[in-house]
């Protein structure tokens, strides 16, 4: 069965440094999705894309935050540079036309 | 602004009890709703999906409605066991397909033999 596959799994950084964070969705989906759960809360969305265009970026925080999705596939979202406030778990989701979401197993940031 | 709340935060049964956890949401302008199922530090898995124009799905032991008139959604799950324990997550999809989730903070379920 097709999964969305996330690396790293887990990670660990001092403030201040840069982190990144990659997603493959399941093949064929063209609508991607990242979200950050603190923990206790749900998942709330950081960014869309459509193919590899940026659909929805309202609660990105952009002064440290970036995302791409260059060949329309596989995508990064980058922190630079990471804050305490940072730290939770980042989830990639998937969906192959807008409909059920698809859900990858999330990377957990712990910022020190 | 849509907001969706789940009540109640934590539930424990015993084994084999019937259960019902409840989702509310402010705006019933719905495209979808969809129950997910999150173990401790892991991702979410779907476990039901209802569209809009739909009053409830069925997957082995669970059920949910959707009343989307008064914005209320149930999963109800029968003779429950311990491996049912996890959090559930309800989550709702603006009235547009594509659009992001957005979801309640969950409930946390425990389930002892």
């Amino acid at each position: 069965e097709a999964e969305v596959a996330q690396s790293p799994r887990y990670k660990i950084t001092e403030k201040s440094q840069a982190v990144a964070f990659w997603c493959d969705p399941i093949s064929g989906h063209a609508t991607l999705y990242w979200y950050r759960q603190i923990l206790g809360q749900g998942p709330e969305l950081l960014v869309q894309f459509q193919d590899e265009s940026v659909v929805d970026d309202s609660q990105l925080p952009k002064d440290r935050f970036s995302a791409e999705r260059l060949k329309g596939v596989d995508s990064t979202l980058k922190i630079q540079p990471a804050e305490l406030g940072d730290s939770a778990m980042y989830l990639c989701a998937s969906s192959p036309s807008g409909s059920e979401q698809f859900f990858g197993p999330g990377t957990r940031l712990t910022v020190l | 602004k849509q907001e969706v709340t789940q009540i109640p935060a934590a539930l424990s049964v015993p084994e084999g009890e019937n259960l019902v956890l409840n989702c509310s949401f402010t705006d019933s302008a719905i495209y979808n709703l969809q129950w997910f199922r999150q173990d401790p530090g892991k991702g979410l898995t779907s476990l039901l999906l209802i569209q809009s124009s739909q009053r409830e799905q069925t997957s082995g032991r669970l059920n949910a409605s959707l009343d989307k008139s008064s914005g209320r959604s149930t999963l109800y799950i029968a003779a429950s066991q311990p491996g049912d324990s996890a959090t559930y997550l309800c989550a709702v999809r603006r009235n547009q397909a594509g659009t992001a989730l957005i979801f309640g903070k969950g409930t946390t379920l425990s389930v002892s033999s």
